[in-house]
């Protein structure tokens, strides 16, 4: 029933790593959404899906990153040749389409690039 | 463009006094308002959300907030303090819509002191 959820909870990885970060959406929603949490940046939005449309990229720092969303459902952020600055944790959040924008977030990954 | 500014990074309050935190937004077009609270090593919860019609809106936990479009604010209100409350909030701004990204403000963290 759950909310939420993404995993792993933790990683930890070597700078020039590609790592991949997964977010299981609460069944039904359609909208997904990845944020950033930072100390120097706070929260950042990073990319939003929508059912069928075209995911909105315009929060993706570089093109180091990318995301998708297989099936309308899971999603998977993908950070390539991850540098020091990449470290932060990564909030999935979802929403039902047409709830005026309630977003229910994830517990985060929290990523360490060493 | 959307942004929102919360005054103060900190705020310290005795247990069984009033807590305000502050949130003024900037939008073009009339925006949902939202609080979310973040307790250590979780994601974000929602506190209470403003989107159409009474402009105070009751949330969980006992908080309140005033939607004042003359001041572009959106402060969060409590009457009286609880050692839970401790955590950091939030404040974010989306467009109007059925999904949106949300701006978020860059947080204070409540301190409650006995």
């Amino acid at each position: 029933g759950a909310g939420v959820s993404q995993s792993p909870s933790n990683k930890v990885t070597e700078k020039g790593k590609d790592v991949e970060l997964r977010c299981d959406p609460i069944s039904g929603h359609t909208a997904l959404y990845w944020y950033r949490q930072s100390l120097g940046q706070g929260l950042e939005f990073l990319i939003y899906f929508q059912g069928n449309s075209a995911p909105d990229k315009s929060g993706l720092p570089s093109d180091r990153f990318s995301a998708e969303r297989t099936g309308g459902s899971v999603s998977t952020l993908t950070i390539q040749r991850t540098q020091q600055e990449d470290s932060a944790v990564y909030l999935c959040a979802s929403s039902l389409a047409g709830t005026r924008n309630e977003q229910f977030f994830g517990p985060g990954t929290r990523l360490t690039v060493l | 463009a959307q942004s929102v500014t919360q005054l103060g990074s900190h705020v310290s309050v005795s247990e069984g006094a009033l807590v305000l935190l502050r949130c003024n937004y900037s939008s073009s077009v009339p925006p949902y308002l939202f609080w979310y609270v973040q307790y250590p090593n979780q994601g974000l919860q929602l506190l209470l959300k403003y989107t159409t019609g009474a402009t105070l809106v009751k949330g969980i936990n006992g908080f309140e907030a005033e939607f004042k479009k003359s001041e572009t604010s959106f402060h969060l209100t409590k009457p009286s303090a609880h050692m839970s409350d401790a955590a950091e909030y939030f404040c974010a701004v989306s467009r109007t819509g059925t999904a949106s990204k949300l701006t978020f403000g860059t947080g204070t963290r409540l301190q409650v002191t006995l």
